[in-house]
């Protein structure tokens, strides 16, 4: 069966502490995706990656920085959280192709930056 | 700008109606469409896609419509039932080479009354 996880369903940070999020799928996908949740955005993609190494800013890529030296692992690092970015944080990922792929996503981590 | 707009915030029905959920989109490239369900603190979860050289497609109680002249995707649910209840995301892509994002829109909650 198809996996995405999340390292952790619910984190508290304080702010500025720098703040790793960490997502492993087991489905041998190219692609990886961080999008966050808010009530009323919808879902915002903050940065993807297409393959080990590489990677490309999202629609809110400030504040994140991402790390793929896996294929199968999508690491999303707050440098210095603040507490807007406290969210609820999404992972997911597909397989390459020409596009109409379905993302398949982890369960979510639930952040809070007091 | 938004690409993909979910205008109804919230919808409610009661159990055994028909629940029909609206999606417009602006960018005529957009060749494929997808409808996501989430509950509360889970991830999205795929449920039914349709492509642009469709006006129809069915899964069981499922069943999403394409109006392409219009630029407008609806997800029809009958019956519907109290575990339908939700969040529904409507997302599009581009095909093609290069083409790795789904767009997504800001959701619709779904409550469905028993």
């Amino acid at each position: 069966d198809v996996k995405v996880t999340q390292s952790s369903r619910y984190l508290v940070k304080r702010t500025g502490e720098k703040v790793f999020l960490e997502c492993v799928q087991d489905m041998d996908h190219e692609n990886m995706f961080w999008y966050r949740q808010d009530p009323g955005l919808g879902l915002r993609l903050i940065y993807f990656s297409y393959d080990v190494k590489m990677k490309e800013k999202g629609d809110i890529p400030e504040g994140y920085s991402v790390s793929r030296e896996k294929k199968e692992r999508f690491s999303l690092i707050l440098e210095s959280a603040s507490t807007n970015q406290t969210s609820m944080y999404l992972c997911a990922s597909s397989f390459a192709s020409r596009g109409g792929e379905k993302l398949f996503f982890g369960s979510g981590t639930q952040l809070s930056v007091l | 700008d938004q690409q993909v707009k979910q205008n109804s915030p919230s919808l409610s029905v009661q159990e055994g109606r028909i629940s029909i959920l609206n999606c417009d989109y602006t960018n005529s490239m957009f060749d494929y469409f997808l409808w996501y369900k989430k509950y509360p603190a889970e991830g999205p979860t795929f449920l039914i896609s349709i492509s642009s050289i469709k006006d129809k497609n069915e899964d069981g109680r499922f069943t999403v419509f394409l109006n392409k002249s219009a630029k407008h995707l609806s997800l029809h649910i009958v019956p519907s039932q109290p575990g339908d209840s939700a969040v529904y995301f409507c997302a599009a892509s581009v095909s093609g080479a290069g083409s790795y994002q789904l767009t997504f829109g800001k959701g619709t909650k779904l409550s469905v009354i028993p």
